[in-house]
């Protein structure tokens, strides 16, 4: 089974609210990742976090870690509808160079 | 610009008759991922290149081959293609000091 699990599946909120989106893993890791994907396109980096981080931003992007209950989110400022899209976590264990497992993904509809 | 690229973007082929998706990258990385993803769920890795070292998943089936002939260029060869083949292949690269990775566009295959 896959290493991360997202939650929700799907979420739909209006442009200017914030969307935040939750990932957990299974075991320990060397850190995880969010990535960005539009509709038939390929994945596009969003963050990395590293297991002895707690928090970090990156624009409007905001990623928590929580090694001890094995989590992650993901919170979006101000949305847009340009961001909407489908947002995966893939952790990294570290033990195969640069081996990520990739969650199911939640789906991010962001109405104008 | 430095990018992974992928041909063709859709490819059209029949059942059982072989079929080859390509992938390029001008990052000079020496890890390339070759991932399945099937309508709304995760990349599912299918094998993987550190360097020249090749690295299958247990689950991938061996209807699928890759090769990489040198560090720009990897293959993903399908020898029999199903009708449960048809997804969307996405190629990825890594190296360097950071863990990302960047995917090309995909590659949309359809089996008839």
């Amino acid at each position: 089974s896959q290493q991360g699990e997202e939650d929700p599946q799907a979420l739909s909120i209006q442009e200017g609210e914030n969307a935040t989106m939750n990932c957990s893993y299974k075991t320990s890791i060397n850190n995880l990742q969010w990535y960005r994907q539009n509709s038939g396109r390929g994945l596009v980096h969003l963050i990395l976090i590293r297991s002895n981080e707690r928090e970090k931003h990156s624009g409007r992007l905001r990623v928590t870690l929580d090694t001890s209950k094995k989590s992650s989110s993901l919170l979006i400022t101000a949305s847009r509808a340009a961001d909407t899209a489908s947002y995966f976590c893939a952790t990294d264990a570290g033990t195969n160079a640069g081996k990520s497992t990739f969650g199911d993904g939640t789906t991010l509809t962001v109405k104008p | 610009d430095a990018m992974v690229i992928q041909n063709p973007r859709y490819q059209v082929t029949q059942f059982g008759k072989p079929v080859t998706l390509s992938c390029s990258q001008t990052l000079n990385h020496n890890v390339m991922y070759w991932y399945q993803q099937k309508s709304s769920q995760a990349p599912k890795l299918l094998f993987h290149y550190y360097d020249k070292d090749f690295n299958n998943e247990a689950d991938t089936p061996d209807n699928f081959q890759s090769r990489r002939p040198n560090t720009s260029f990897c293959f993903l060869d399908i020898r029999s293609p199903g009708l449960g083949d048809a997804a969307m292949y996405l190629c990825a690269t890594s190296g360097g000091s950071t863990d990302t990775q960047y995917f090309g566009p995909g590659t949309r295959l359809t089996v008839l």
